[in-house]
């Protein structure tokens, strides 16, 4: 069955800093992996996914994400963080199931960018 | 403008009245899904469609029920809301049957007293 853990509930990280957060998930067969933003009182939107293409995938905002098959791992990354990036992130996983494709989403992480 | 709506925003009920949060979509999605988000637990989901007709259950289906009549639309039932079903409920849809983006509707604050 398929998981998706995601280390630290927070992040705080300085403007300017490097932004990592961590997604490792496990699945039975190749999946379908992405990274969610949700600003406050907003619905979810999709910042970057991985469909097999390529290993590294750069998204929206500067953000990029590196999938790596043996550590089961797809972090988030951006160079540099920005004060508009202060919000919950999300790793999901979809994968096909009995009825078509499941998803299966980490309990997120909040950013926090200080001054 | 390619929207996913959900109605109502915020509905405050008590225990066991029966209540339907509705979704539609405009964007001529296949896919639609319903997940509730819980501090700490992250998003959930609760039922898929892949087609019209075509639904199956997601992690946490208990208490729930949906339909889907048409493309546009899946309703979420509860026919007997209880508190543990307080929760921010999401309505999403996608185009590759849930392997690609899934679009996010607004969500709906439910509070069960």
């Amino acid at each position: 069955a398929q998981s998706v853990t995601q280390l630290g509930s927070h992040v705080s990280v300085s403007e300017g800093a490097l932004v990592l957060l961590r997604c490792n998930y496990s699945s039975s067969v190749p999946p379908y992996l992405f990274w969610y933003v949700q600003y406050p009182n907003q619905g979810l939107q999709l910042l970057l996914k991985y469909t097999s293409a390529a290993t590294l995938v750069k998204g929206i905002n500067g953000f990029e994400a590196e999938f790596k098959k043996s550590e089961t791992s797809f972090h988030l990354t951006k160079p540099s963080a920005h004060m508009s990036d202060a919000a919950e992130y999300f790793c999901a996983v979809s994968e096909r199931d009995t009825g078509g494709f499941k998803t299966i989403f980490g309990a997120g992480t909040r950013l926090f960018v200080k001054a | 403008e390619a929207q996913v709506t959900q109605n109502p925003r915020y509905l405050i009920t008590v225990t066991g009245k029966k209540l339907t949060v509705t979704c539609s979509q405009n964007m001529n999605h296949e896919y639609m899904s319903w997940y509730r988000q819980d501090p700490g637990l992250g998003l959930r989901q609760i039922y898929y469609s892949m087609n019209v007709e075509v639904t199956d259950k997601g992690d946490v289906p208990e208490g729930y029920k949906v339909s889907r009549k048409e493309k546009r639309n899946f309703p979420l039932i509860l026919e007997s809301p209880s508190p543990n079903q307080t929760s921010l409920y999401f309505c999403a849809t996608g185009l590759s049957g849930g392997a690609g983006e899934q679009f996010f509707g607004p969500g709906t604050r439910l509070t069960v007293l």
